[in-house]
């Protein structure tokens, strides 16, 4: 398996432009997670997909972001309109859970956006 | 709220040294315990993971405690080499479907 894809890898944008970032879980897996990591917050949760529907969204900072997942190999986060503050690491990761037994599989991380507003 | 610390935020030591990186969690009803690794500009790579009802999980060098009771997780690794320097975070999950939570991890440098 390749594991989970995000694109781009690379993002620099100048404030005020709308940012899509790209991610495409392992195969077989039925939850996505959307998370940030900062020198100064660390990595934080912002959006959690069971089954391509939103569970938790309470870590998403403001309006200026939404996260869709149309179906069970895609999903996309967009900041409109993106702020310097916004510039961080965004990485999805996608896992099995099974809500029958209540059980969490272990998390596999993508590589990670780097994105750069000016 | 679930709240994880990781001490020291760095460490270095010299190749070949056994080394302990520690994990508290401030709610010890979780569900599982989970450790990674993260090296510069990449992702996170699942190294252990240990269930509740666990005391301890080895994988090669890498052993990964747990005491819940007292909200503690310690990663030892055997015999470092410069290869496992890396950042290292624990996060652990409250429930079977919950998400998890982390520490800010440690940063780890094995010189040669």
């Amino acid at each position: 398996d390749a594991g989970v894809i995000q694109s781009p890898r690379h993002e620099v944008t100048e404030m005020g432009q709308e940012v899509t970032l790209r991610c495409k879980p392992i195969s077989g897996h039925n939850s996505l997670f959307w998370y940030r990591q900062t020198m100064m917050r660390g990595l934080e949760l912002l959006i959690y997909f069971n089954n391509n529907v939103p569970i938790d969204d309470s870590g998403m900072p403001e309006d200026r972001f939404s996260a869709k997942m149309p179906n069970a190999s895609f999903s996309t986060l967009k900041i409109q309109p993106s702020e310097p503050r916004d510039s961080a690491v965004y990485f999805c990761a996608s896992s099995f859970v099974d809500r029958l037994t209540r059980t969490s599989y272990e998390q596999y991380f993508g590589p990670g956006t780097r994105l750069t507003v000016t | 709220k679930q709240e994880v610390t990781q001490i020291p935020a760095a460490l270095s030591v010299p190749e070949g040294e056994n080394l302990v990186l520690n994990c508290s969690f401030t709610d010890s009803a979780i569900y599982n315990l989970q450790w990674f690794r993260q090296d510069p500009g990449k992702g996170l790579t699942s190294l252990l993971l240990i269930q509740s009802s666990q005391r301890e999980q080895t994988s090669g060098r890498l052993n990964a405690s747990l005491d819940k009771s007292s909200g503690r997780s310690t990663l030892y690794i055997a015999a470092s080499q410069p290869g496992d320097s890396a950042t290292y975070l624990c996060a652990v999950r409250v429930s079977g479907y919950s998400t998890l939570t982390f520490g800010k991890g440690t940063m780890l440098l094995v010189s040669p």
